[in-house]
């Protein structure tokens, strides 16, 4: 796996407002999906691990869906609060290595 | 459960001084632990993956003589910089698995910012 890509790269949305975000990895060579949230001077937090296609996965607000077919992956948080700012990250896994590829992030900012 | 402690969180240093980072895993043990670096705008990168009792391995083009790494217990991993340049002015995290198998989940750490003069 060698690139990935987040969008969007930011976003600002209000209190209350739902969101989503995309994780694009390449179809092939693929085991698992791993979705982090990052807030600032902390450590990044799990989310979710997923590796089905069509695996659905849900915390709380946030939800997770998994397309292995076509290399994506669907981040969402419903009725968005000021405490869901933070950077989120995913990451791939390919199959053998068990090594984590990083996007580069979706930085949420929810507004009060 | 699950954390990962790391520290310094913030050092600088002279250029060719060398630099420790520790991570810990406080309240797991810790098979595989991972170092990443993170350049501004730039993803997390791994840098090598240490297994307890065993020698690093390390990604394509990271310097194994200039990052050491040591994994003495299976709650412990070093990251030394050696010889810092200011080109290794970084953020430098750490995470660490309980397996090391696939779609195992790492831990991380809160990272450590290094700036070199």
């Amino acid at each position: 796996i060698l690139n990935v890509e987040q969008s969007p790269q930011s976003l600002h949305v209000q209190e209350g407002d739902s969101t989503n975000f995309t994780c694009s990895f390449p179809s092939s060579n693929f085991y698992a999906l791993h979705w982090y949230r990052w807030e600032t001077a902390k450590s990044p937090e799990a989310l979710f691990v997923m590796t089905l296609n069509g695996d659905e996965k849900k915390k709380g607000r946030i939800s997770a869906t998994l397309n292995t077919k076509e290399g994506y992956s669907y981040l969402y948080i419903k009725g968005s609060q000021p405490e869901d700012s933070a950077t989120y990250l995913c990451a791939p896994e390919g199959p053998g290595t068990y090594k984590y590829i990083f996007g580069t992030g979706t930085r949420l900012k929810v507004l009060a | 459960g699950a954390v990962v402690s790391q520290h310094p969180s913030w050092v600088i240093c002279k250029s060719g001084t060398s630099v420790k980072i520790e991570c810990r895993s406080l309240d797991f043990q810790a098979t595989t632990m991972f170092w990443y670096r993170q350049f501004p705008k730039q993803s997390l990168m791994l840098m090598a993956t240490s297994n307890e009792g065993s020698k690093a391995t390390y990604e394509q083009g990271v310097e194994k003589d200039k990052f050491l790494i040591n994994h003495a217990s299976l709650t412990l991993s070093t990251l030394t910089v050696t010889s810092a340049h200011p080109e290794d002015s970084s953020f430098y995290i750490c995470s660490a698995a309980r397996g090391t198998g696939g779609s195992e989940t790492q831990y991380f750490g809160p990272g450590t910012r290094l700036l070199v003069l």
